[in-house]
């Protein structure tokens, strides 16, 4: 069965303090591993897109990676107004079609 | 500004209703759908649509229904609401005609309690 999960459930960071959030995925035909940022009360809000394994996207504090097995997004010098869920989602061929599978996400809190 | 905006943002209505949540939007995609989402699930596909008059079936699609009548608007139907359909339900649109991308525009959510 595909599958996507994310890691943590949640961290909470000082400002300033650098960590990654890790998204593995057990799925066959992946067509391309996507991030969302969520806000409170927000829908989510495109990041970047992999495509293929050793790919890396960047914007502002973020970095994301991907590998044949999961992907990071790594978040350089926090700052509070980081603080969000955060998203994986993959897209795969299965059963004739493409669909998109999203992960449970990671809630980050960053503290000033 | 482009953009996608659902209505109403919040409703609560009675078990067996039939409840309507709209979906417009003005980016001209052809790409349209309709998750919902609720803890320890993430977002679930409930139905899709690539254009005038093609509606697809999602993950979790029963008790739901959608039509395509226009580019703009996808609204979501819930029958006969139950109190399994509480939830956040977003509207999402994306460019291109034809395969599902994971380049998604969503808008702000509707959130639905059924009682």
């Amino acid at each position: 069965e595909d599958q996507v999960t994310q890691s943590p459930e949640a961290l909470r960071l000082q400002e300033g303090e650098s960590s990654s959030l890790n998204c593995s995925y057990t799925v066959s035909g992946l067509r391309g591993l996507f991030w969302y940022r969520q806000d409170p009360g927000k829908g989510p809000e495109f990041l970047f897109t992999l495509y293929s394994a050793g790919e890396e996207k960047e914007k502002e504090r973020l970095k994301a990676t991907l590998t044949k097995k999961e992907s990071f997004l790594h978040i350089t010098a926090p700052k509070p107004e980081d603080s969000a869920t955060y998203l994986c989602a993959v897209q795969l061929f299965s059963g004739g079609y493409q669909k998109v599978t999203f992960g449970t996400g990671t809630k980050l809190q960053v503290i000033p | 500004d482009a953009e996608i905006t659902q209505s109403p943002r919040h409703k609560i209505t009675e078990t067996g209703r039939q409840v309507t949540l709209a979906c417009h939007q003005t980016w001209n995609h052809n790409n349209m759908f309709w998750y919902r989402q609720d803890l320890g699930h993430g977002l679930r596909l409930i139905h899709y649509s690539y254009g005038v008059q093609d509606t697809n079936k999602g993950e979790v699609s029963d008790g739901y229904s959608v039509s395509r009548s226009n580019t703009e608007d996808l609204p979501l139907t819930l029958e006969s609401a139950a109190s399994s359909q509480t939830s956040v339900y977003f509207c999402a649109s994306s460019v291109g005609a034809g395969p599902i991308t994971g380049e998604l525009f969503f808008g702000e959510g509707s959130r639905l309690t059924v009682l």
